[in-house]
């Protein structure tokens, strides 16, 4: 099984920093199989990049994803208020098919 | 615009059988897409149960594989979870979602687009 860890557990950051979030695998993963989440409490998570670096429909420019192998990164270039949430990388292709990492909270400092 | 509703039990007895529903509309089921579920312990991370296609095909996670089956009936356009001698570990928020694959430059993605809204279920007597 290919674990998926986040770093750090929490950020604590203001509005209009950036926001550097790290997912590391315990293998490597394909960059096509590497996405991430947002989730808001009490929402289901909400699809922000696939294929590591590819921004799903809707989701703003300010959030970017990069990395390959086993290090992979969401970067949140200028935070919004709406930006404090939790975050979540998955990644899927080994069994279990999908297995996420354990997220990162992006708090208001 | 695709949409999933989960349905069925909040609680449920330790020992029991945990059974969920997820109706999908603005789509169809037999679309080639698979549907999943995931779930998410209270203050947890998400955690993948498994995925059916139209045809029945299913994959599960190897840690549940025992305890679970995913069903779909197609003339109601649903998918349903059983799980089954559940003990408090098993209470979490249950999702359903769509698996979505996206080819480009002769490469796939996989992830999940279309999510239901979560139903929690408590495993307590």
């Amino acid at each position: 099984e290919i674990v998926l860890t986040q770093s750090p557990g929490t950020l604590s950051l203001s509005p209009g920093e950036r926001a550097t979030l790290s997912c590391r695998a315990s293998q490597s993963v394909s960059s096509s199989y590497l996405a991430w989440y947002q989730q808001k409490p009490g929402q289901a998570p909400r699809l922000l990049i696939y294929g590591a670096s590819s921004r799903a429909t809707g989701i703003p420019d300010r959030f970017s994803g990069s990395g390959s192998g086993t290090d992979f990164t969401l970067t949140i270039s200028r935070l919004e208020p709406e930006d404090f949430a939790v975050y979540y990388c998955q990644q899927y292709g080994s069994s279990p098919l999908f297995t996420f990492g354990g997220g990162t909270k992006v708090e208001i400092k | 615009q695709v949409q999933l509703q989960e349905s069925g039990p909040g609680l449920v007895k330790p020992s029991g059988t945990l059974s969920l529903t997820c109706a999908v509309s603005g789509g169809s089921i037999s679309s080639s897409n698979w549907w999943s579920w995931i779930r998410q312990p209270p203050g947890k991370g998400l955690e993948w149960i498994g995925e059916i296609y139209h045809s029945g095909s299913t994959n599960y996670n190897p840690s549940l594989k025992s305890r679970v089956t995913i069903s779909v009936d197609k003339s109601k356009n649903q998918f349903s979870l059983k799980l089954s001698s559940v003990t408090a570990a098993d209470t979490a928020v249950y999702y359903c979602a769509r698996k979505w694959r996206y080819c480009s430059g002769g490469s796939c993605s996989y992830y999940f687009d279309y999510w239901g809204q979560g139903t929690l279920v408590t495993v307590s007597s």
